[in-house]
């Protein structure tokens, strides 16, 4: 069946450090992927997003690109800060499939000042 | 952008009574809505999912005497966990999503805590 396999965490690095969030999917279809972020105590906040082969997702420094020969979305960011520290979903979704959407575990992230 | 809410953000029950939680698209008609819950440091497990003016679907294993929800309207869904046990504390989260976009807006969570 489909699935989402993203890195566990928790990831610990410094403030300004590169981050990379590794996911990969299995899908019989052609999903859209996501990125969606979690802080603490709060619901989730749809990150970025890509909808085909090759589209990038960008948004708050994060980029994401869609790469169907890897079936992968890692998630990426050039210097992070301690705001970022949340936990991260990817996830998939295929339209007509059911119609939901599949997370995987979540990556907690930790920034240190 | 599309705001999700949800009310309460937190409650506390006794065991036994019954908690309703509402789910509210304020800016946008949500044809679907959907419902997860969330155990802690895990991931979302949909619990079931709505479509306004009908029955909810309910995934595996998910008690639908005992998770009540109506979507009696194009921005209003509700939750209600009939009979509460300390074994339904989580936190539960509602989504909603206008037409047939895959892009689903989540609301901020409930806290619920049974004793």
């Amino acid at each position: 069946g489909d699935s989402v396999t993203q890195m566990e965490g928790p990831v610990t690095l410094s403030e300004e450090a590169f981050l990379t969030i590794n996911c990969t999917y299995t899908a019989t279809g052609y999903p859209s992927l996501f990125w969606y972020v979690q802080y603490p105590g709060e619901g989730l906040q749809l990150l970025l997003k890509a909808t085909k082969a090759d589209d990038k997702g960008s948004n708050k420094g994060f980029e994401a690109t869609y790469r169907k020969e890897t079936t992968s979305f890692h998630l990426e960011k050039g210097s992070v800060q301690v705001s970022d520290s949340a936990v991260y979903f990817c996830a998939l979704h295929i339209r007509g499939r059911d119609d939901k959407i599949i997370f995987g575990k979540g990556t907690r992230l930790h920034i240190l000042p | 952008g599309a705001v999700v809410s949800q009310h309460p953000s937190w409650v506390i029950c006794k065991s036994g009574t019954s908690v309703k939680i509402e789910c509210r698209s304020l800016d946008f008609q949500a044809t679907t809505m959907f419902w997860y819950r969330q155990f802690p440091k895990q991931s979302l497990m949909l619990m079931a999912t709505s479509n306004e003016g009908s029955k909810a679907t309910y995934e595996q294993g998910v008690e639908k005497d005992k998770f009540l929800i109506n979507h009696a309207s194009l921005t209003l869904s509700t939750l209600t966990v009939t009979s509460a046990h300390p074994e339904d504390s989580s936190f539960y989260i509602c989504s909603a999503r206008q037409g047939r976009t895959d892009t689903q807006y989540f609301g901020p969570g409930t806290r619920l805590t049974v004793l």
